[in-house]
Order: C-alpha cells, then structure tokens, then sequence
C-alpha cells in the first residue's frame, strides 16, 4: 500500500510571497487533514476534510490560508501571503474515516526568510 | 491549544532498558491514540485505546488508560535504539474526531 505522498519535501520563501503544498492521501481514505507543526510542538490541526467537503477549520487562519479537496482525492495547501511565524512543518494525513488511526506523509518544512 | 501534555519532555536510557511516558489530558475523550516521530519524518501511528478500555498491548507497547484521572501511560519494553523519537499522544474527544496533540516525549535509547 503507498503511503500519503508529499511535495515539495522543503520550500524556502520570503515573507509576502505565496506557496502551495500537494497531498495525495492513501488510496480510498475518504479523510484528509492538514497539520502545522512547530519546531518542538505537536501537530496541530489546520483542516479537515471528509470526501470534498471541509468537516472542521476551526484553527485555519483563513485571512491567509485556503486549502480545497477536489474531486476527494488530493488537496492542496496554500498561504497567500506568508508571515514568518509560517515557519514549521506542514503535515498531510489520511485514514479509512474519521475516528481511528490517521496516516502521516513526511512533510513539507517551510522557511520563511 | 493543546489537550494533552506529555512526561517527561525528554527520556534518555539505555538499550534493553523500560522507557515510560506519560499523557495527562483536561476533557472527555473518545479514545486516545499514541504516535512516534523520527526526525524528520511524518507520524506513525503506534497503539489506540477506547474511553471504555483500561489496557491495551500491541508487541513490545503498553499502553494504560485511566479515565477517572484523565491520563494515560505507553511502556516500551526492551527498548532498541531504533526507538529513538519522539512519541506524541493525541486525544479524540469531540463530535468530528478531531485529533488534539500533546508536545510530545523526546526518547533517547542508547546503544
């Protein structure tokens, strides 16, 4: 089975820019969420979707931070413009539906300079 | 804001040596899930217990449930050096199963 995939593995910008993550859950996973981590903090959720249709975004700041699920497959990830307290790891998960053990992709770091 | 908080923040021991860390979380939960990080690397999702279960095993993993203090253990037996990591707990306590992490338990297995 693949496992949730990725990309870009690291991204630098500069403060105002913008910049998309892509995420590609496992295969038949109807659940996706979006995690920011922190250097030295636990995941903290950003998104989740279940299919296409958002389920929780509470903690998303939406002034900067869009994210969609077409088709309830992939999704992408986008911060429009970015601060430097962006800086973190931004993490992708999947799991069968919502409730039971999620599956991690490896992340994409971003740096703000 | 983070529910659960891990103990110690950082555990160093020797291979074939016990490491325990412990969850202590504030709110009523629906499970608890258990998870270990490389650096470097995405999550992997170690063990989950139900509000309903007190103990749960899965290979060398322990892990207990006390519903009545709000807390929870993971006991990694015979530690190995590949168990380096960091091993976050995250509680599942609302209506959508939104997963709330602690800081996590930085351990450190010396061969």
């Amino acid at each position: 089975e693949a496992g949730v995939a990725q990309s870009p593995r690291y991204k630098i910008i500069e403060k105002r820019q913008s910049v998309a993550f892509w995420c590609n859950p496992i295969s038949g996973h109807a659940t996706l969420y979006w995690y920011q981590q922190i250097l030295g903090q636990g995941p903290k959720l950003l998104i989740q979707f279940q299919n296409n249709g958002v389920v929780d975004d509470s903690q998303l700041p939406k002034d900067r931070f869009s994210a969609e699920r077409l088709k309830g497959v992939d999704s992408t990830l986008k911060i429009q413009p970015a601060k430097l307290e962006d800086s973190a790891v931004y993490l992708c998960a999947s799991s069968p539906d919502s409730g039971g053990a999620q599956h991690f992709g490896d992340g994409t770091r971003l740096s703000i300079l | 804001s983070q529910q659960g908080e891990e103990d110690p923040q950082a555990l160093s021991i020797q291979e074939g040596e016990n490491a325990t860390m412990n969850c202590s979380y504030k709110t009523s939960i629906n499970n608890l899930q258990w998870y270990r990080q490389n650096s470097g690397r995405g999550l992997v999702h170690l063990i989950l217990i139900r509000s309903n279960e007190r103990e749960k095993h899965s290979g060398r993993l322990r892990v207990t449930l006390d519903t009545s203090k709000k807390s929870s253990s993971l006991l990694i037996t015979a530690s190995r050096a590949a168990d380096t990591a960091s091993y976050f707990c995250a509680t599942d306590g609302g209506s959508n199963y939104k997963l709330t992490f602690g800081k996590g338990t930085l351990l450190t297995v010396n061969p």
